[in-house]
């Protein structure tokens, strides 16, 4: 079947570290992929996206490069904040369905 | 604010007992989802109405059940809750059920059995 297999957190940084968070995913078909983030106290909130190979999908200094060949879609930031401080979900969906498969999660934590 | 929201925000209880969680959609959004979060299931998907009707179906157990109303709001019923269905329980809704429109989530309902 379908999943998403992300690293074990907690993922440990100091302010303006490098973040890489590994995903890689198992599905049949070329699913769309997603990375949610979540804050303490919070629900979901989609953080990016990428519909096909090689797309890349960026919002708040974060990136993620859609890897077929790898089965891959890591995320990275250049330069953590305290603020970026959560659990982040890695997820894949496929077209012409809603629901959606999620990673276990990965907690990172900033510190100052 | 993702504009879904869900009562209560806590839940303790007793194991044998049936609780009912709820969740109201984004203005305007027809389709609801269900998940649970636990530490060592992660997050899954239980369950999806689209407009009143079921739509799809995940790792939801017999004991739990769930509908949506026709003002759209929907409602999750665990019933002979055992310990290990303590869980953060999160509500979803998009526009419409096909695949190209972003999912919204409520806070979620901890819920805590005894």
């Amino acid at each position: 079947g379908n999943s998403v297999t992300q690293m074990e957190g907690p993922v440990t940084l100091s302010e303006e570290a490098f973040l890489t968070i590994n995903c890689t995913y198992t599905a049949t078909g070329y699913p769309s992929l997603f990375w949610y983030v979540q804050y303490p106290g919070e629900g979901l909130q989609l953080l990016l996206k990428a519909t096909k190979a090689d797309d890349k999908g960026s919002n708040k200094g974060f990136e993620a490069t859609y890897r077929k060949e790898t089965t891959s879609f890591h995320l990275e930031k250049g330069s953590v904040q305290v603020s970026d401080s959560a659990v982040y979900f890695c997820a894949l969906r496929f077209p012409g369905y809603s629901t959606l498969t999620f990673g276990k999660g990965t907690m990172l934590l900033v510190s100052p | 604010d993702s504009g879904v929201t869900q009562t209560p925000k806590h839940l303790i209880t007793a194991t044998g007992q049936r609780v009912t969680l709820r969740c109201s959609p984004r203005s305007g959004d027809l389709s609801v989802y269900w998940y649970q979060q636990s530490l060592d299931q992660g997050l899954q998907f239980l369950i999806q109405y689209y407009n009143g009707e079921e739509r799809a179906k995940g790792n939801i157990l017999e004991r739990f059940s769930a509908q949506q109303f026709p003002d759209l709001h929907s409602e999750l019923n665990l019933s002979s809750l055992e310990l290990g269905d303590s869980a953060l329980y999160f509500c979803a809704s998009s526009v419409t059920d096909t695949g190209n429109y972003e999912q919204y989530f409520g806070p979620g309902t901890r819920l805590t059995v005894t």
